[in-house]
């Protein structure tokens, strides 16, 4: 069974980088599929934020892109969310999830990480 | 960027009733690449179907989808208390580079 655990500094200052990973479990990430992060604002809708191979390929939301950074590390088994510039507009619960894809029928996240929620604060 | 639209906001049913969810794209969506999820207070989203019209290992058979192009639905045939929870889609758009977007999400709420 596939899980997925978030973890990182739960405040971070504005201006500075936000920082997350994702430890996999049931399931080696070089064996296949792509990885994501998405976001939630409080109360609000999900966003997704961007997704990485194991071969390091990503691509990333163009919103975000400018100041997004996703990077894996296949000997640990987890993957890496860089945010950079951080402002309060960015406080959210992340979530990490194993992205599925089929040609017939695009592509899903599951399953998901329980999140981990980081505030944008001085 | 492909808009998805939700509707409506907010959904109340009772028990047992039959729940019709709505998620309108503003453009055609490749291929049937529609996604919905289920999400509860507190907790992380779950996928209930993907591909329009595929359900997901381990949701039962009363969730259904359905639609194409710009329209799709999810239905849950027969309401239990513990499908009250909020309705996201989401699209695969396959145009290099990929990209996913969500709905703004349905509120189902118990009458």
């Amino acid at each position: 069974q596939v899980q997925l655990q978030e973890s990182g500094p739960g405040l971070v200052k504005p201006s500075e980088t936000l920082s997350l990973t994702c430890a996999v479990s049931g399931y080696s990430i070089s064996s296949g599929y792509y990885w994501g992060w998405i976001r939630q604002p409080p109360g609000k809708g999900l966003e997704w934020i961007g997704s990485i191979y194991h071969s390091g390929s990503t691509y990333y939301n163009p919103s975000l892109k400018s100041r997004v950074t996703i990077s894996v590390d296949t000997s640990k088994n987890q993957f890496s969310l860089k945010l950079s510039s951080v402002t309060a507009a960015d406080t959210a619960v992340y979530y990490c999830a194993r992205e599925g894809y089929d040609i017939l029928t695009g592509g899903w996240f599951d399953p998901w990480g329980q999140g981990t929620l980081v505030t944008v604060s001085s | 960027e492909i808009v998805l639209t939700q509707s409506p906001g907010t959904l109340s049913l009772s028990p047992g009733e039959r729940a019709t969810l709505s998620c309108r794209a503003s453009q055609s969506v490749s291929s049937s690449y529609l996604a919905w999820y289920q999400q509860k207070p507190g907790q992380a989203p779950r996928l209930l179907i993907y591909g329009a019209s595929s359900r997901a290992t381990g949701i039962p058979d009363r969730f259904s989808g359905s639609g194409s192009g710009t329209d799709f639905t999810l239905t849950i045939s027969r309401l239990e208390p513990e499908d009250f929870a909020v309705y996201y889609c989401q699209q695969y758009g396959s145009s290099p580079p990929p990209m996913y977007t969500f709905g703004q999400g349905t509120k189902l709420e118990i009458k």
